[in-house]
């Protein structure tokens, strides 16, 4: 059973702070790594990808990926009250279409 | 771009009714769909994986025959709720990915949130 995992929180962060979020997963034969937010009652949206080991920025959001240590992060900079949500890590694995969603970390940032 | 269109974004029906839920890609052409289901406060379920001109592949666990899937062309599938019950009352998401993009991220839907009473 392929799993990946976040911690639920929930992550309180001040406004203007840095948020760090985590995501694990297991079995090392992966191939793409996202980032979803999702308010409340709404869809996913895409927040970031990232495929290959590192740090991929875009404007506040930085995705990082350790595939030997089998993690990925998302760091939120200069928090804002509308980035309070909940944040999903999904991964595709090789060889499967599908996406493997975590359950979500919920952050809340406290003006 | 990668516009994925669902309706209708809310739906209340009685007891032992049936329920259509329509997922469009407006500007790609898709051929694999994705059903999910979500709970309150709980991640995204996959149901099933629909693929264009054939029949959809269900996750263990969920019943083929409640959950009637078609994907009938590269911009449309659907999902029909039969014989609803308010069990099956949930918040139902379509996504998808578009064609030789493999490795690409879902494209979703706004969701339907389904109420049976």
């Amino acid at each position: 059973q392929k799993e990946v995992e976040q911690n639920s929180g929930p992550l309180s962060v001040p406004e203007g702070a840095i948020a760090s979020l985590n995501c694990t997963y297991s079995d090392r034969v992966s191939q793409s790594f996202f980032w979803y937010r999702q308010y409340s009652g709404k869809s996913p949206e895409l927040i970031m990808s990232i495929y290959s080991n590192g740090d991929k920025e875009d404007g506040r959001f930085t995705a990082q990926l350790n595939k030997a240590s089998q993690y990925v992060s998302l760091l939120i900079r200069d928090s804002q009250p509308s980035d309070s949500a909940t944040y999903l890590c999904a991964v595709k694995y090789f060889g499967n279409e599908k996406l493997t969603f975590g359950t979500g970390t919920r952050l809340t940032i406290i003006p | 771009g990668a516009v994925v269109s669902q309706h209708p974004s809310r739906v209340i029906c009685k007891s032992g009714t049936s329920v259509k839920i329509e997922c469009r890609s407006l500007d790609f052409q898709a051929t694999t769909m994705f059903w999910y289901r979500q709970f309150p406060k709980k991640s995204l379920m996959l149901m099933a994986t629909s693929n264009e001109g054939s029949k959809a592949t269900y996750e263990q666990g969920v019943e083929k025959d409640k959950f009637l899937i078609n994907h009938a062309s590269l911009t449309l599938s659907t999902l029909t709720v039969t014989s609803a019950h308010p069990e099956d009352s949930s918040f139902y998401i379509c996504s998808a990915r578009g064609m030789g993009e493999r490795n690409s991220p879902l494209h979703f839907g706004n969701g339907t949130r389904l109420t049976v009473t």
